[in-house]
């Protein structure tokens, strides 16, 4: 069975520290992969998203793929407490055309 | 209006009644979903539709019927829930083109079966 792993915290680090939220998937063929942050109560909201091995940047946002391990990061530096959500990966797996979510997780930016 | 708009956003309804939950989008993406969301489990893909034509269906109950009349607009037609079909039930829509596909979600609509 195809999945998208997240370890469900929740993941609590001071304001201002870099937080580090981890994803593996079991489709080596997957092509692309996203971020997304959902607040209690509202809808995911996407971050970013990245297709290529290596680092991708936006803003205080890095995301990390490795696709020989099937891993993918994001990396929050600057942590704020309005970053306090849970964020959700989600992968676009091999001839799938919508993406498959892990159950995210919920971080904590204490101030 | 812009974005991925949902209607209504609460609904309370009892098992033997019937609704619909509406989406409409204003981004001119060609393919649309419906998802599920319980507390504590993933989200769950539940229809997909990709320039008006279902292409995915995942297992849903027969209780929930999708319908898309137009590339802007999704329906999912409710009747005879359980109380365990209480969730968040999230549109999504994107443009497919090539395999970078980000999906886009409208603001949910929190249903309650009682």
């Amino acid at each position: 069975q195809k999945e998208v792993e997240q370890n469900s915290g929740p993941l609590s680090v001071p304001e201002g520290a870099i937080a580090s939220l981890n994803c593996t998937y079991s489709d080596r063929g997957s092509q692309s992969f996203f971020w997304y942050r959902q607040y209690s109560g509202k809808s995911p909201e996407l971050i970013m998203f990245i297709y290529s091995n290596g680092d991708k940047e936006d803003g205080r946002f890095t995301a990390q793929l490795n696709k020989a391990s099937q891993y993918v990061s994001l990396l929050i530096r600057d942590s704020q407490p309005s970053d306090s959500a849970t964020y959700l990966c989600a992968v676009r797996e091999t001839g799938r055309r919508a993406l498959t979510f892990g159950s995210g997780t919920r971080l904590q930016v204490q101030p | 209006e812009t974005g991925v708009t949902q209607t209504p956003r609460h609904l309370v309804m009892g098992m033997t009644n019937k609704k619909s939950l509406k989406c409409e989008q204003h981004l001119g993406h060609n393919a649309m979903y419906w998802y599920k969301q319980s507390a504590k489990k993933p989200l769950e893909l539940m229809f997909v539709y990709s320039l008006e034509e279902r292409v995915e269906n995942n297992s849903v109950p027969s209780r929930f019927s999708p319908e898309c009349p137009n590339s802007s607009h999704l329906f999912l037609h409710l009747h005879t829930l359980q109380p365990e079909d209480s969730a968040l039930y999230l549109c999504a829509s994107s443009q497919e083109q090539g395999y970078v596909t980000e999906a886009f979600f409208g603001q949910g609509t929190r249903l309650t079966v009682v």
